[in-house]
């Protein structure tokens, strides 16, 4: 899966099917993460966001999983659809030590086959 | 409706001659900051600003000048552009940076010839 750092650029699934994006994250000080869909030709657009409080977190058919014992998110996309089809960037900050930016990874693209 | 606005959407230009990009947010956001996108290297960010006369560089600021002097407004601006400026920009905001969402505009594909 995708991290701030090393990524699995692709993943392809068949429509229908619950697809799960990964994101290793390297800081362990990191205590807010975010998650966007970039769709060919536009700007990314937020999906879902967590804090380090909060193990999981679930929006419109989109859950995300923070295990900050091995450092790894992961955003599950229940029943992917065509539409789903985009570059999903994580992103990390940790507030705590007054850092004013996110970091972005690299994105992973997810194809979906109708 | 709330929205960061860029402009131009395409721009082609040749070596050296100056532009500018435009950015402006409608939140009222606090903090704005652009990146660039180029294949296989993800979002880099070039500078940011967190308020009114405050800029700051980001990972990639050679080339770039940017200002901030209203809230809504953070232009980027190419004194001498150059091929290897040729990339897709994105301009960003959020209510105070940090652990905040981030907005993003729709983006400016600049070839520089």
């Amino acid at each position: 899966g995708e991290s701030v750092g090393l990524h699995l650029p692709t993943l392809s699934v068949q429509e229908g099917d619950n697809s799960i994006i990964n994101c290793a994250y390297s800081n362990s000080a990191s205590d807010y993460f975010i998650w966007y869909k970039q769709e060919s030709g536009k700007g990314p657009q937020f999906i879902i966001d967590i804090r380090s409080n909060m193990d999981k977190r679930q929006g419109q058919r989109v859950t995300v999983l923070l295990n900050k014992t091995v450092k790894h998110l992961s955003l599950q996309i229940a029943a992917t659809q065509p539409g789903d089809s985009a570059v999903y960037f994580c992103a990390e900050n940790w507030s705590q030590t007054g850092a004013n930016n996110l970091f972005f990874g690299t994105g992973t693209r997810l194809t979906v086959i109708p | 409706e709330a929205q960061v606005t860029q402009n131009p959407r395409y721009l082609i230009t040749v070596t050296g001659k100056k532009l500018t990009v435009t950015c402006s947010q409608n939140m009222n956001h606090e903090y704005m900051s652009w990146y660039r996108q180029d294949p296989g290297l993800g979002l880099r960010q070039i500078y940011y600003s967190m308020n009114v006369e405050v800029t700051d560089k980001g990972d990639v600021p050679e080339g770039y000048k940017v200002s901030r002097k209203e809230k809504r407004n953070f232009p980027l601006i190419l004194e001498s552009p150059s091929p290897n400026q040729t990339s897709l920009y994105f301009c960003a905001s959020s209510r105070r940076g940090g652990s905040e969402k981030l907005f993003f505009g729709s983006g400016t594909q600049l070839s520089v010839l």
